[in-house]
């Protein structure tokens, strides 16, 4: 079966560190591009960028360029999304999604989502 | 490239046919994509390059459109679509932006 399986919620401080991931299997990981979507309470879908595991080409939404890293480790076929220093304002669910190999063909799989909190 | 959708929210019955539309603020071709999320699920692919069905969802969606004006389509609502809908262009990488959302209601 192909899936991606994302990391459980998180509950940060603002100012903190955080690494979320997306593990994907039942397909050739290096071979398609892995996005990631954020959900803020109660809002919309927005894309933050993407990345393409087989030689880590990553691109990002110019309103998350500096404040997010997209990184892959394809040895154990796994994405994620990082941030150095956490605000309230990234408290969110985070998806990531496959995209099939032609980009007009849209994303196909997702991930669970990862509530991410951030909170003093 | 900016996505409005239109209505932001519909109030539907089961059975009803209902439109929902996506206006790109330049042209995309064919570059659209549909998805359908209910409450605290993932979104769920429904129709990609503008018109083509993803497989195995149900013959009742449909999409159209090229350019700027895009519809989707649900020919007789059933119970299990009452969601929200959202489009997204995947012609401007790396900025695959995304509509505002449509939420449809049970009337």
């Amino acid at each position: 079966e192909v899936q991606l399986v994302q990391s459980g919620a998180e509950v940060k401080k603002p100012g903190e560190s955080l690494k979320i991931s997306c593990q994907g299997s039942g397909y050739s990981f290096t071979s398609y591009w892995i996005g990631w979507v954020r959900q803020m309470p109660g809002k919309g879908l927005e894309w933050m960028g993407n990345i393409y595991p087989g030689d880590s080409d990553t691109g990002y939404s110019p309103s998350f360029q500096g404040q997010v890293t997209i990184s892959a480790d394809k040895s154990i076929t796994t994405a994620y999304l990082q941030w150095s220093s956490l605000k309230a304002s990234d408290t969110a669910i985070y998806y990531c999604a496959r995209r099939r190999q032609r980009t007009i063909e849209g994303f196909d799989i997702w991930g669970q989502g990862t509530m991410v909190t951030v909170s003093s | 490239i900016q996505l409005t959708q239109s209505p932001s929210s519909l109030s539907a019955s089961v059975g009803d046919r209902v439109t929902i539309t996506c206006r790109a603020s330049q042209g995309i071709s064919s570059f659209l994509a549909w998805y359908q999320q209910k409450p605290g699920k993932a979104p769920k692919l429904l129709i990609y390059a503008a018109s083509t069905l993803q497989s195995g969802v149900p013959s009742r969606f449909s999409g159209s459109g090229s350019g700027t004006d895009f519809t989707l389509t649900i020919s007789s609502l059933q119970p299990e679509d009452f969601a929200t809908y959202y489009c997204q262009q995947l012609n401007s990488y790396p900025l695959y932006t995304f509509g505002q959302g449509t939420k449809l209601e049970i009337k």
